[in-house]
């Protein structure tokens, strides 16, 4: 069975840095989906970055990226200049035929 | 813009009481899911559904039913609503490519809580 691992359930990042959120899952599959969702108070789900996994180039949006790993299962999210509208939960998910979502991490973003 | 619309944020209800929790979407997605969302537990899949009148169970279905009658209504029934049942609930829709693109798009939730 596919598993989505969020290894860290809190993170703090000073304003203006950078900082990488880490996910691994576990499938047998070759083709699949990652996301990365971000659940701020209002707790409505946006979705911040999606990659195919076919797709050997990492995925990139304004100030998210990831570092998508295949061989390792590793697919994190990293935030550059880090911004007060950052700080939510987010969470990391995987697709293939039905959608697995992590536990989430808190991220705090220090004035 | 994609609008998923869940027609409470909040629901204070009874054990016992068999609770409505109303989804709608205004794009025609084909697919319409339900989650539950809670502390360190992260989101788990109830119910999802991927065209009128076709539901399938996703990985926590006990004590839940659904209701898909139009295309963009799906509504989750709690039958008998238990304590254990409090939660976020949240409602999301995504249009069947063929693809296998996906994008979920999530409304605002129901905070539900029984006493």
């Amino acid at each position: 069975a596919q598993t989505v691992t969020q290894s860290q359930p809190e993170m703090s990042v000073q304003e203006a840095e950078t900082v990488t959120l880490s996910c691994t899952y576990d499938t047998s599959e070759s083709d699949y989906y990652l996301f990365w969702y971000k659940q701020p108070p209002s707790r409505q789900m946006i979705l911040v970055i999606r990659q195919e996994a076919y797709k050997q180039q990492n995925a990139t949006e304004n100030r998210f990226s990831v570092n998508f790993q295949k061989a390792a299962k590793s697919f994190s999210l990293k935030i550059s200049d880090s911004q007060l509208g950052d700080a939510a939960m987010y969470f990391c998910a995987y697709r293939s035929a039905g959608i697995i979502f992590g536990k989430g991490t808190r991220l705090h973003i220090l004035p | 813009d994609v609008k998923v619309t869940q027609s409470s944020r909040y629901l204070v209800k009874r054990t016992g009481e068999k609770v409505f929790l109303e989804c709608v979407q205004d794009m025609d997605h084909e697919n319409m899911f339900w989650y539950r969302q809670d502390p360190g537990l992260g989101l788990r899949l109830i119910y999802f559904s991927y065209d009128v009148k076709m539901k399938e169970k996703g990985d926590i279905p006990e004590g839940y039913s659904v209701s898909r009658e139009k295309k963009e209504r799906f509504s989750l029934i709690l039958e008998s609503a238990s304590t254990n049942q409090t939660s976020m609930y949240l409602c999301a829709s995504k249009k069947f490519t063929g693809t296998g693109e996906d994008i979920q798009y999530f409304g605002a939730g129901t905070r539900l809580s029984v006493l």
